[in-house]
């Protein structure tokens, strides 16, 4: 399978632990984006990496959270003392550099890994 | 800034009859567009796009969507509902264009669509 990969696909911690998601996007894509989801709304945009720069963040990414992208390739998005108000769908897309322009704009997403905070 | 209301959370109908989730969006420039869908357990997944050419288009799986910029809308039909359809789908517009040329992606509280026998 060539798709997005995300692990874990579960995660349930205690409040104040430190979680850490992985997201493998497709290989040819130099674009990589994190959402969450919460349960009865749509996903809501968190960071974008364009190879190893995180080159835009949500204001709803507080300072517990942290994303990276080392090489390019896979990313991470750490939360350090997680919050109940944490618990959501944790989602990873990515999307090849357009050809012109900013492209069409479609994301490729992973299955995506929930989180619940007890 | 872009948003996407979309004004029923729950659709349901019958197999074999028509499909109708709607979609109303607010831009400030001439939007791209797209319905996505998410079945339980499975990534989202592209059922199609608008990006300012025909206005009728049309997707996977026998869906299409018009895009009529008088009403402001973005409605998603298909002629005949089938079982497998039923899932939850998404609105979504385009934009702010991030730094770098990166597309965000604003997204509808989404539709869930129920199939009966």
């Amino acid at each position: 399978d060539t798709g997005v990969s995300q692990d874990p696909r579960h995660k349930i911690t205690k409040r104040g632990q430190n979680v850490t998601f992985r997201c493998d996007p497709i290989s040819e894509h130099n674009r990589l984006y994190w959402y969450r989801q919460t349960l009865g709304q749509g996903p809501e945009f968190l960071t974008y990496f364009q190879n190893e720069a995180q080159l835009e963040k949500s204001r709803l990414l507080s300072d517990r959270f942290s994303a990276e992208r080392p090489k390019g390739s896979f990313s991470t998005l750490e939360i350090q003392r997680t919050e109940q108000g944490d618990s959501a769908m944790y989602l990873c897309a990515s999307a090849p550099r357009p050809s012109g322009g900013s492209g069409t704009g479609e994301l490729f997403f992973g299955e995506g890994s929930r989180l619940t905070v007890l | 800034a872009q948003s996407v209301t979309q004004l029923d959370s729950h659709v349901s109908v019958s197999e074999g009859t028509p499909v109708l989730l709607r979609c109303n969006y607010s831009s400030s420039y001439s939007p791209s567009l797209f319905w996505y869908v998410q079945h339980p357990n499975k990534g989202l997944q592209l059922l199609l796009k608008y990006t300012s050419a025909a206005t009728l288009v049309k997707g996977i799986n026998g869906f299409e969507a018009e895009f009529k910029k008088s009403e402001t809308s973005f409605h998603l039909t298909k002629p005949s509902a089938h079982m497998s359809d039923a899932a939850e789908y998404f609105c979504v517009v385009r934009g702010p264009i991030l730094t770098g040329g990166g597309n965000k992606l604003t997204f509808g509280t989404g539709t869930q669509l129920k199939v009966e026998l």
